[in-house]
């Protein structure tokens, strides 16, 4: 199975930092890469898919990059309500398995 | 207003089985792929199954394979998942997502982008305790 490795697992921010999470995959992915945002006691919820696009709704302020085994994710601007676990996740095949990264917790500083 | 509902969680005990359903509404169900998706107590999301819209290609974790079997009913907008030989590690809360990709079916990869899973229900809670 292809593992995804994020990093960091938590990071301490303010209102108005921007901030980066970092995801790399141990095989390459082409940009078949999602993020998601969860927040405790919610359902994940899809925020960039095909590794860069932006899902229809989600505030400009979050932005994703990569190809390949190297992915971020930017929040130009800490809002709030970003403060959330972040989660990467792979797509090569179903076969063997789709899978997530470890998760990001951003907790406030 | 695009949702899904899971519901058939419960306390099971070791060896026991579950019948997990997922309510599909707002949305052409069949017309999508589907997945459950698990999470553990305090840990991070683990994929467990998927299914086709046509119900022709299903996958599994290797985690529950042989013991899960994920099944949909488009006439009733439902997606389910039959858990068997429930251990311990099964324990977690169950989620149901929608996943739009359309995927090669002989190479099983995107026909164009991957688009992730756009659409996930409020989770269904199992605990598997003697």
């Amino acid at each position: 199975d292809i593992q995804m490795t994020q990093s960091p697992s938590t990071l301490s921010a303010s209102v108005g930092d921007r901030v980066t999470i970092t995801c790399r995959a141990s095989q390459s992915i082409s940009s078949w890469l999602a993020w998601y945002q969860q927040k405790p006691g919610k359902a994940p919820k899809l925020l960039i898919y095909k590794a860069s696009s932006l899902e229809s709704g989600v505030p400009s302020r979050f932005s994703g990059s990569g190809s390949g085994t190297e992915f971020t994710l930017t929040i130009s601007s800490l809002q709030p309500d970003d403060f959330a676990t972040y989660y990467c996740q792979q797509y090569n095949s179903y076969s063997p398995a789709l899978t997530f990264g470890g998760g990001t917790k951003v907790e406030i500083k | 207003e695009v949702q899904l509902v899971e519901s058939g969680g419960g306390l099971v005990q070791p060896g026991g089985s579950l019948r997990l359903s997922c309510a599909a509404s707002g949305f052409t169900f069949s017309s999508y792929s589907m997945n459950w998706v698990r999470q553990a107590p305090g840990k991070g999301l683990e994929w467990v199954s998927y299914i086709s819209s046509s119900s022709s290609t299903i996958y599994y974790a290797d985690s529950v394979k042989g013991r899960f079997t994920i099944s949909r009913d488009n006439a009733k907008n439902s997606l389910y998942l039959q858990m068997n030989s429930l251990r311990d590690e099964d324990t977690a809360v169950y989620y149901c997502a929608r996943d739009p990709t359309d995927y090669d079916i002989l190479t099983g990869y995107p026909l164009h982008y991957y688009y992730g899973m756009d659409v996930w229900g409020q989770g269904t809670t199992v605990t598997v305790s003697s």
